[in-house]
């Protein structure tokens, strides 16, 4: 049972350097989310998608680009990498539906940008 | 945006100790999700709340969904070492979109 796949694990980048992180899942879900981890502040939404083909923009969206080009897969884009960027970034699915909210994770990708 | 604010922030109990915590939101909520993250992973849901003062258990687990929609509960009761790890409310960002708003979290250490 995968669930929410995400890669890479761990990942160290320099100042203005670019990077994608890739999210698969095989739950057929609809909805694809993008989620950044800092300590004392939560999980924050920074894109989502309804569905592929569409993204749309959360929380905190500036310095990040999405792509859904696939239902399954849902990546995150780094253009030009800046320390702030420096997060543990977790990618969730979920149903689409009427208090359909419940999210499934992947187990995250530990970003640091030096 | 909505906010949810989650307390306490962390918790240091000895193992055996009931532990009790509350989010509170800025608006109603049709849904509250109480979720757990391990050291190292990802957020797991424990327990969903879909109705006003429904209480809701999951083995020591036990949630309430507040009254006025603005407030959830979460008690584990006779904690044990492997209840460590950041509790987090969550509940719809909104909209029927079906993204969700999280609170800070609650840290948890138990001792043995």
């Amino acid at each position: 049972n995968a669930g929410v796949t995400q890669t890479p694990k761990f990942r160290v980048l320099k100042t203005g350097q670019s990077m994608t992180l890739l999210c698969a899942q095989d739950m057929n879900h609809e909805y694809m989310y993008w989620y950044r981890q800092d300590p004392g502040m939560g999980l924050r939404l920074i894109h989502y998608s309804v569905g592929e083909g569409t993204t749309a923009k959360g929380e905190v969206p500036d310095g990040y680009n999405v792509s859904r080009l696939k239902k399954q897969n849902f990546l995150l884009g780094l253009e030009s990498a800046a320390p702030s960027q420096t997060s543990v970034y977790f990618c969730a699915s979920s149903y689409s539906g009427e208090g359909g909210t419940e999210a499934f994770f992947g187990q995250g990708t530990r970003l640091t940008v030096v | 945006g909505q906010q949810l604010n989650q307390s306490p922030q962390s918790m240091f109990i000895q193992e055996g100790e009931d532990v009790s915590m509350n989010c509170t939101s800025s608006s109603i909520f049709n849904t509250w999700l109480w979720y757990k993250q391990d050291p190292g992973e990802g957020p797991v849901l424990l327990i969903a709340l879909y109705k006003a003062g429904e209480l809701t258990s999951n083995g020591r687990l036990t949630a309430q969904f507040g009254i006025t929609r603005k407030d959830s509960f979460l008690n584990i009761s006779a904690s044990i070492p492997s209840d460590v790890g950041i509790y987090f409310c969550a509940g719809p960002g909104g909209t029927s979109y079906g993204k969700l708003t999280f609170g800070q979290g609650t840290i948890l250490t138990v001792h043995p």
